[in-house]
């Protein structure tokens, strides 16, 4: 079983700054991860896929990277909405089973 | 546009059934997978279960292995799950969601969810 270990648990920032959330796996995953936002009181979002893959409507702002076991999420200039907490998800070669990271809240 | 509206959570017994309910719309449900994900109360994302865009194929987290059953019905546009013998650990909050047509990647259209509570 693969599994997904997301640095730091928290991260305090203000708005303007940029965001660098990190995605470990305990195994390679090649490029077969996701990121998702989620806001209190919502479902998630998907942001992007394949590692660094903008999801339909995603704002430029986001970006992903990496590939094999490590992973970074970045979110330059933080707008108000970005304030969220994010998830990663990697799938199973095969049969299709996923898995996702504990999260990082970001926070003002 | 696409839309995904679950239903049929509530409060059940340990020990209980529910069925979980998802109407698809604004997309051609035929042809994709679909997915359960459950998010417990302030915990984070747990996938449950996929289904192959024929019903064919089936995939369960282990925990749920054997007491609860995914399913569609294409007439109907709908994505189930049916809960058997639930447990209080299976509180929480089921999202259905359509994965990504290719090669099955991600989670890119997701409902609102519905809240399942497992007490006595």
């Amino acid at each position: 079983e693969i599994v997904l270990t997301q640095s730091p648990a928290t991260l305090s920032l203000s708005p303007g700054e940029r965001a660098t959330l990190s995605c470990r796996a305990s195994q390679s995953v090649s490029s077969s991860l996701a990121w998702y936002q989620q806001k209190p009181g919502q479902a998630p979002r998907l942001l992007i896929y394949d590692a660094s893959n903008r999801a339909t409507g995603i704002p430029a702002r986001f970006s992903g990277s990496g590939s094999g076991t490590d992973f970074t999420l970045t979110i330059s200039n933080l707008e108000p909405e970005d304030f969220a907490v994010y998830y990663c998800q990697q799938r199973n070669n095969w049969p299709p089973l996923f898995t996702f990271g504990p999260g990082t809240k970001v926070d003002i | 546009e696409v839309q995904l509206v679950e239903s049929g959570g509530g409060l059940v017994q340990p020990g209980g059934s529910l069925r979980l309910s998802c109407e698809a719309s604004g997309f051609t449900f035929s042809n994709y997978w679909m997915t359960w994900v459950r998010q417990a109360p302030g915990k984070g994302l747990e996938w449950v279960a996929n289904i192959k865009h024929d019903g064919n194929e089936k995939y369960y987290l282990d925990s749920v292995k054997g007491r609860f059953a995914i399913s569609r019905d294409h007439a109907k546009i709908s994505l189930y799950l049916q809960m058997n013998s639930l447990r209080a650990e299976d509180t929480a909050i089921y999202y259905c969601a359509r994965v990504m047509s290719g090669e099955l990647l991600a989670f890119d259209y997701w409902g609102q969810g519905t809240l399942v509570t497992v007490s006595s």
